[in-house]
Parts: structure tokens; sequence; C-alpha cells
């Protein structure tokens, strides 16, 4: 079946340091990968997409390369801010009808 | 893009009742689906809306239990039927508009079950 594995957070960082958020799905075929992030006491909205293998997804100084060799689709950031501090949620969708959603990564960003 | 509203943003409920909630778009949309986030958990799908046709449901969701209304294409309901502690959760609605057919969600409604 279909699924999105995330790293077990929550993950706590200093201010400007180096992020990384595993992501690794399992699915048929070619799903097209998302980062979602939900701030405190907001919904979710979308931060990056790729649609095909090797695509790069990027938005608001995040990245994240479409892997279909080792099936991961990792968050990266170079340098977090303490705004950045949200759960942020790997998914994949075939042709944007139904998503599969990882259990979510909370990163709290430290002054 | 789309912005969805939903109403109530939050309430409590007792055991045995039921919930109605609301989700309105401001434009158009073929497609809504309803999910459930139980606290600290990630989202799971309760069900597919489209208007005109009956939702389909997902894997350990029923009708007699999540009834899903579409009467239009900007509009829908979810009601969660006798109520129980464990189906305490944040419920959200969301859509998928326009040529990129990007995901647009509800800001949800937190459901508290006593």
């Amino acid at each position: 079946g279909n699924s999105v594995t995330q790293m077990e957070g929550p993950v706590t960082l200093s201010e400007e340091a180096f992020l990384t958020i595993n992501c690794t799905y399992t699915a048929t075929g070619y799903p097209s990968l998302f980062w979602y992030v939900q701030y405190p006491g907001e919904g979710l909205q979308l931060l990056l997409k790729a649609t095909k293998a090797d695509d790069k997804g990027s938005n608001k100084g995040f990245e994240a390369t479409y892997r279909k060799e080792t099936t991961s689709f990792h968050l990266e950031k170079g340098s977090v801010q303490v705004s950045d501090s949200a759960v942020y949620f790997c998914a994949l969708s075939y042709n944007f009808n139904k998503f599969y959603f990882g259990s979510g990564t909370k990163l709290n960003v430290k002054p | 893009s789309a912005v969805i509203s939903q109403k109530p943003s939050r309430d409590i409920c007792q055991r045995g009742t039921s919930l109605t909630i609301q989700c309105q778009v401001d434009s158009q949309v073929t497609m809504m689906f309803w999910y459930r986030q139980q606290p600290g958990q990630s989202l799971t799908l309760i069900a597919t809306a489209n208007q005109g046709s009956e939702a389909t449901y997902e894997s350990g969701f029923v009708i007699d239990k999540f009834p899903i209304s579409r009467p239009n294409l900007t509009f829908s309901t979810l009601t969660v039927s006798n109520l129980s502690p464990e189906d305490s959760s944040i419920y959200l609605c969301s859509v998928i508009v326009g040529v990129s057919s990007e995901q647009y969600f509800g800001p949800g409604t937190r459901l508290t079950v006593t």
C-alpha cells in the first residue's frame, strides 16, 4: 500500500542551525510528493511540492528533492528561524486525488 | 487559491449526541475531503465528497457514523454521530483547486466529547 514515514520529533534547534527532516515513502508508480506546515493555532498550508523524480521543490528557504531511487523527500533549510517553529507533514498523492500524510514532525527553534 | 471556512471552530459535546460541521469554500470545487486529526497525530482521511454522488468512505469509517452531505459545489457538511470521547479530534475539510491541483485546508473544527 501507500504510506509515508517521517522522522519522529520533536526536533529542537538553535536559530540559524541547519535543518533536515527525513521523509520516506512507499508507493507504486509515480506519486507527487508534498510538504505541508502547520503553525501553532493555524491550519495546514502547502510548503512545497515535487511532481516527478529529481524535481526539487522550494519555498521560504526550504527545499526537498524527489529521490525515486531512495524513495525519499527530505526537507532541508540552511538556517532556521524562530518563526519556522511548527509541525511539518510529508505527504504523497496520485493525481492529486487522495493524499497520504506522514505522522508529522514538530520543530522547535530556540533563539 | 481557495478560502475555506468551517463552522463551528470548536465545540464541546456530550456523549451520545451528534455534531454537524459545515465547510464553505469561496469557489466551486469538484472534490472535497474530510479529515480527522487526533491530538498529536497525523491526518486521517475520513471520506471524499463529490457533488451529486455519494461520499466515498475510507476503511474504518462508515456512513452511519459520519454522514456527509454535498448539496452544491461550494458547501459540505460532516456529521459525527453518537459521540464518544474517542471522537475528540480536530476535523478538517480540504479542497483541490486550480490547474496546479493545490490542496487547501480549512482551519479545522476542534471537537471535545465529554
